[in-house]
């Protein structure tokens, strides 16, 4: 049974491209997280999304970034123009229903030049 | 708002003692508390999930406990070893997930 799955594990974009950040969620489970970590802090919660809807936004920025998770497929954390400070850890969790266990996937390190 | 607090936010103890790292939460509301561990440039490894019904559980040298009345739950690790370095989080899951501020841990051999 696969766990999380992130891909890529390693991005480096430059300041104003686009960064694509995919997350497939373990087996059975419908309902994906998407989290920031930037260096030497913790996790700050971006955004929870089911299958075709996004539950809660409240930790996404306003600006260039969106998220997605479709019927079929990953879903996908889109940041638009990216800056230096979108350089970060990013990792996302999934659960089989609403917050209950998570598992993590092992992360996506974006670097922005 | 649910606040969780992880205390001490740094530990360094030899290989082989044993330990307890704590996490208080504010708002007993929680459907479940789990442990994680990460270690450097790492994701988040679970090490123990207690349901609110339940008062503890153990894995290996692992054992987590769950108070929800005094909001409180402990990860006890016995006979401490080097790979267990890392940085060990608290997280509560009520209508979202309540992470704790961390506790970084550091077994010297």
């Amino acid at each position: 049974n696969a766990g999380v799955m992130q891909n890529p594990r390693h991005l480096v974009r430059r300041r104003g491209q686009e960064a694509r950040l995919r997350c497939s969620p373990m087996k059975g489970h419908s309902h994906v997280y998407w989290y920031r970590q930037l260096p030497e802090e913790g996790l700050k919660f971006m955004v929870y999304l089911q299958k075709e809807n996004i539950i809660d936004e409240s930790g996404m920025p306003k600006e260039r970034f969106s998220a997605e998770f479709p019927k079929e497929g990953p879903s996908i954390l889109r940041i638009q123009q990216v800056v230096r400070g979108d350089s970060a850890a990013y990792f996302c969790a999934s659960t089989r229903t609403g917050p209950y266990e998570q598992y993590f996937g092992p992360g996506t390190r974006l670097t922005v030049t | 708002k649910q606040e969780v607090t992880q205390i001490p936010a740094a530990l360094s103890v030899p290989e082989g003692e044993n330990l307890v790292l704590n996490c208080s939460f504010t708002d007993s509301a929680i459907y479940n508390l789990q442990w994680f561990r990460q270690d450097p440039g790492k994701g988040l490894t679970s090490l123990l999930l207690i349901q609110s019904s339940q008062r503890e559980q153990t894995s290996g040298r692992l054992n987590a406990s769950l108070d929800k009345s005094s909001g409180r739950s402990t990860l006890y690790i016995a006979a401490s070893q080097p790979g267990d370095s890392a940085t060990y989080l608290c997280v509560g899951a009520g209508n979202q997930f309540y992470f704790g501020t961390g506790t970084s841990l550091t077994v010297i051999p």
